[in-house]
């Protein structure tokens, strides 16, 4: 079955740039849509934003002038780059298949990687 | 921006109980509403997509229901590996999450 693994540093310094990388296993990256979520320590899910294998995003609209996600699928892996981080980007940070229609539910979730944002 | 309200925010019940969560829509979502259990420690468990279908592996003891704004997961008799917290989801422009809804154990 299809397995999702995020990986990056867990701490990241104020100002610089949040790099995570998510490695698609026991299946084919392509025909679907790729999701980063995060949560805040003690707080509800946000979702960050989506890549299409195909290479089309959306981003949350909050983060946007902040956030690049790209794919590579002879890796089967997408990454997620978040700039000028604060200690208010410090979560847990998820990635999750989106269904390959319309990206309306997300089937499968990694176990999440925790960034902490602190000098 | 589509926003999701979930209530009750914390629902205290006993284990057989059955368990009523509500998700309102600020604007119709059509059926395009999953929802979500998290529990501590792990990653959100995909339960109901398209409002009303369970996901694979699902107990039938969860249900989904609704349409438009209004939106509904039914728990039917609560195991003990239900106290969690649950959010709704839904997709429009762009993907947003209800604040969950916390079932805890009475």
């Amino acid at each position: 079955q299809v397995q999702l693994q995020e990986s990056g540093p867990g701490l990241v310094k104020p100002s610089e740039t949040l790099s995570l990388t998510c490695t698609v296993s026991g299946g084919s990256i392509s025909s679907y849509y790729w999701n980063w979520i995060r949560q805040p320590p003690g707080k509800g899910l946000e979702w960050v934003g989506y890549i299409y294998y195909s290479g089309s995003t959306n981003y949350n609209p909050s983060l946007k002038s902040r956030v690049t996600i790209s794919v590579d699928t002879s890796k089967n892996q997408l990454s997620l780059k978040l700039s000028s981080v604060t200690a208010a980007d410090t979560a847990v940070y998820y990635c999750a298949r989106g269904d390959h229609y319309y990206n309306s539910y997300m089937d499968v979730w990694g176990k999440g990687t925790t960034v902490t944002v602190s000098s | 921006e589509i926003v999701l309200t979930q209530s009750p925010a914390t629902l205290s019940l006993s284990p057989g109980e059955r368990a009523t969560l509500s998700c309102r829509a600020s604007q119709s979502v059509s059926s395009y509403l999953a929802w979500y259990q998290q529990k501590p420690g792990q990653a959100p468990r995909l339960l109901i997509y398209a409002a009303s279908d369970r996901a694979t592996g699902i107990p039938a003891r969860f249900s989904g229901s609704g349409s438009g704004t209004d939106f509904t997961l039914t728990i039917s008799s609560l195991e003990p590996e239900d106290f969690a917290v649950y959010y709704c989801q839904q997709r429009s422009n762009w993907l947003t999450f209800g604040g969950g809804t916390k079932v805890e154990i009475k």
